[in-house]
């Protein structure tokens, strides 16, 4: 089976800096992807690792280690419109490619 | 141009209904998807579509019917929908099923009465 674990709960104050870790286990591994979703929205794409490394896009850096099935989402100069869930989302393929997801980090910045 | 549209935003059906929920997107991206969410829970992958052609179906039961007339257009008929499907359904694009950016649209908020 596919499994993922994140964090459920994150807080943090404006202009922090904060991780969301991912780990996973998974058949058929193609990449790393993070998903923004505010309250009443739909998930936004942020980013996606196919490869082991960071990539870094503005103020959010994701990185990823295939070897250790592990990613993290880090983000930098927190602001208050930060404040939303996070969900890492495993692409797989096999037969198919398809986005299985994690449970979601739900992350509060205080002020 | 990276939108992905749905209509209607809402939809209240009786369990004897038949409805069907629309999706398109002019991004030339060649595989949608149909996700189901409930609420403080992740996006369940429904349907894959990849060159109009279903490539995944994760065991949705059959009252979820998707069709996809062309590259752009994705639907899914509702019919005999039991309360527990009420949720919200979202469809998603991306260039190609090995692709990990998917583009969603806002969704269709579900309530079967």
């Amino acid at each position: 089976g596919q499994s993922l674990e994140q964090p459920s709960e994150v807080t943090a104050v404006e202009g922090a800096i904060v991780q969301i870790n991912c780990t996973y286990q998974t058949s058929g591994f193609y990449g790393l992807s993070w998903y923004q979703q505010h309250d009443g929205g739909a998930p936004t794409f942020l980013s996606y690792n196919a490869l082991d490394g960071l990539e870094e896009t503005g103020r959010f850096s994701s990185f990823l280690s295939r070897s250790d099935s592990y990613g993290y989402l880090l983000l930098q100069e927190l602001q208050m419109k930060d404040s939303a869930s996070y969900f890492c989302a495993v692409l797989i393929y096999n037969q198919g490619g398809k986005l299985i997801f994690g449970q979601g980090t739900e992350l509060s910045v205080k002020p | 141009d990276t939108e992905v549209t749905q209509t209607p935003k809402h939809l209240v059906m009786g369990m004897t209904n038949k409805k069907s929920l629309k999706c398109e997107q002019h991004m030339g991206h060649r595989a949608m998807y149909w996700y189901k969410q409930k609420a403080k829970k992740p996006p369940e992958l429904m349907f894959v579509y990849s060159y109009e052609k279903l490539s995944i179906n994760e065991s949705v039961p059959s009252r979820f019917s998707p069709e996809c007339p062309n590259s752009s257009l994705l639907n899914l008929h509702l019919h005999a929908l039991q309360p527990e499907d009420s949720a919200l359904y979202l469809c998603a694009s991306s260039q190609g099923e090995k692709g990990g950016e998917q583009y969603f649209g806002p969704g269709t908020r579900l309530t079967v009465t």
